[in-house]
């Protein structure tokens, strides 16, 4: 199973909003509602984001927000703050035998 | 609070064997999945494998089946995270994480993360 395709690195200034794309196909992105997105800061652990395409855990900010468009899902953080700076990584559900499967990362650097 | 707690750092020789461990607190251990992410130097997220510590039903990805064990001792709310011979390839840091997993869809999700274990396979 191939990892899904994710930009290798976006920017954006403080209080600008981006978006991360992450492209499957139609047997993972587009074929479930079942999308995960995670932050890791250099040298420390990844921390889940959103999850259920759109839906964030308990203390994960507002400004972060997911969403679903065929065989693409998106993140996309609002009024960009310097603490954003960090690698992104999308999941998806890709088969009964692979179960899951992770997109290539995005660094997001805030200018 | 959820808690997972990882071994510390490991330095082995190929052909070595090697347990590291993550100990879960704060949360019924018994009653969620618990899985290992692998991120090999300056590369992305691997999922390795997820074990239900109830009953020790363990699933694998395809790429690490065969590769790895994973286990548990659920008297010491403790997962394992095994290599019976390294090889040079496997020096990374791993990661536990309490997983989300829906046995009827499959749908998998990692929710909370260990600090990481670095395993460096070096002659």
């Amino acid at each position: 199973q191939s990892a899904l395709t994710q930009p290798a690195s976006v920017s954006g200034s403080p209080g600008q909003s981006i978006t991360i794309s992450c492209t499957g196909t139609s047997s993972d992105v587009a074929g479930y509602n079942y999308v995960s997105w995670y932050q890791q800061h250099p040298g420390k652990a990844p921390k889940l984001m959103i999850y259920d395409v759109s839906n964030r855990p308990s203390g994960v900010p507002n400004r972060f927000s997911g969403s679903k468009s065929g065989n693409t899902a998106s993140l996309t953080i609002s009024g960009l703050q310097a603490e954003d700076e960090a690698d992104y990584y999308c999941s998806s559900y890709a088969s009964s035998s692979t179960l899951m499967v992770f997109g290539g990362g995005t660094k997001l650097t805030v200018l | 609070e959820v808690q997972l707690v990882q071994s510390g750092a490991e330095v082995k020789k190929p052909g070595e064997s090697l347990k590291i461990s993550c100990k879960g607190s704060g949360y019924s251990f018994t009653i969620y999945w618990i899985g290992w992410v692998r991120q090999m130097p300056g590369k992305g997220l691997e999922w390795m494998g997820i074990i239900y510590p109830g009953d020790s039903d363990t699933r694998y990805s395809p790429s690490f089946q065969g590769q790895v064990t994973i286990s548990t001792d659920k008297s010491i709310s403790t997962a394992y995270l095994q290599w019976s011979s390294l090889k040079a390839s496997d020096t990374a840091m791993y990661y536990c994480a309490r997983a989300y997993y829906d046995v009827l869809t499959g749908y998998l999700y990692f929710e909370y993360w260990g600090q990481g274990t670095l395993v460096t396979v070096s002659s």
